[in-house]
């Protein structure tokens, strides 16, 4: 597609439940990525990967967190047993290769409020 | 720990005045490069430093990248209300590591 598609746009859910966030990156970027964005602050990694392996999860804050991408194409962000602290934009990006200088382009984000 | 340190953390100004945000870092990065995010909308790529001393202009906008190339700025020169928004800074080496961000204000 012309650019990065995030969905859903905004989840609510329950503490103690499971989420599946979705990016659909621009065809042909390689490189994909997750950061986590909390009201106000900059964005913090999560995961990067270079077509479907993942050569840098660091960034993941718990085993509560998961994160696959099928091929160079979509990627699901799973949270499981989700608790407030993990109330935040999510926010999906992609780049033509790894390190690219030609920047990241990112989606809208997906905006999860846990209660 | 906090690669790149932004400030100042908000700013705001007057339509028609000059604004500078600053962004150091404590490693040496490949390039470093500015993205302004507006509410409710994911980061926008303005531009991309990669040479140390390089200056870069976008129309009103001016870019400096330091000679050690662990240092930049952003200089808006005749800031207009557009302007607001969430400037962040980030370094490149194969991913992408942000500071927390300025966030501009500007008055009309």
């Amino acid at each position: 597609g012309a650019g990065v598609s995030q969905s859903p746009s905004n989840k609510v859910t329950e503490k103690g439940k499971d989420v599946e966030l979705r990016c659909d990156p621009i065809s042909g970027h390689t490189a994909l990525y997750w950061y986590r964005q909390r009201l106000g602050q900059g964005l913090e990694f999560l995961i990067y990967f270079q077509g479907n392996s993942a050569p840098d999860k660091s960034g993941l804050p718990s085993d509560r967190f998961s994160a696959e991408r099928t091929g160079e194409s979509v990627s699901t962000l799973t949270i499981q047993r989700t608790q407030q602290e993990d109330s935040a934009v999510y926010l999906c990006a992609s780049s033509l290769y790894g390190g690219s200088d030609y920047g990241y382009t990112f989606g809208s984000g997906t905006r999860l409020t846990v209660v | 720990t906090q690669l790149l340190e932004q400030s100042p953390q908000f700013l705001s100004i007057q339509e028609g005045e000059n604004l500078t945000v600053y962004c150091n870092s404590s490693s040496v990065f490949s390039s470093l490069q500015w993205y302004r995010q507006e509410p409710g909308e994911g980061p926008v790529l303005l531009v991309t430093v990669v040479t140390g001393g390089e200056v870069k202009k976008l129309k009103r906008l001016t870019f400096q990248f330091g000679d050690a190339r662990k240092d930049s700025s952003l200089h808006i020169t005749a800031a207009q209300p557009g302007d607001t928004g969430l400037y962040l800074c980030a370094g490149l080496d194969y991913k992408l590591s942000f500071g927390a961000g300025t966030t501009v204000t500007v008055r009309a």
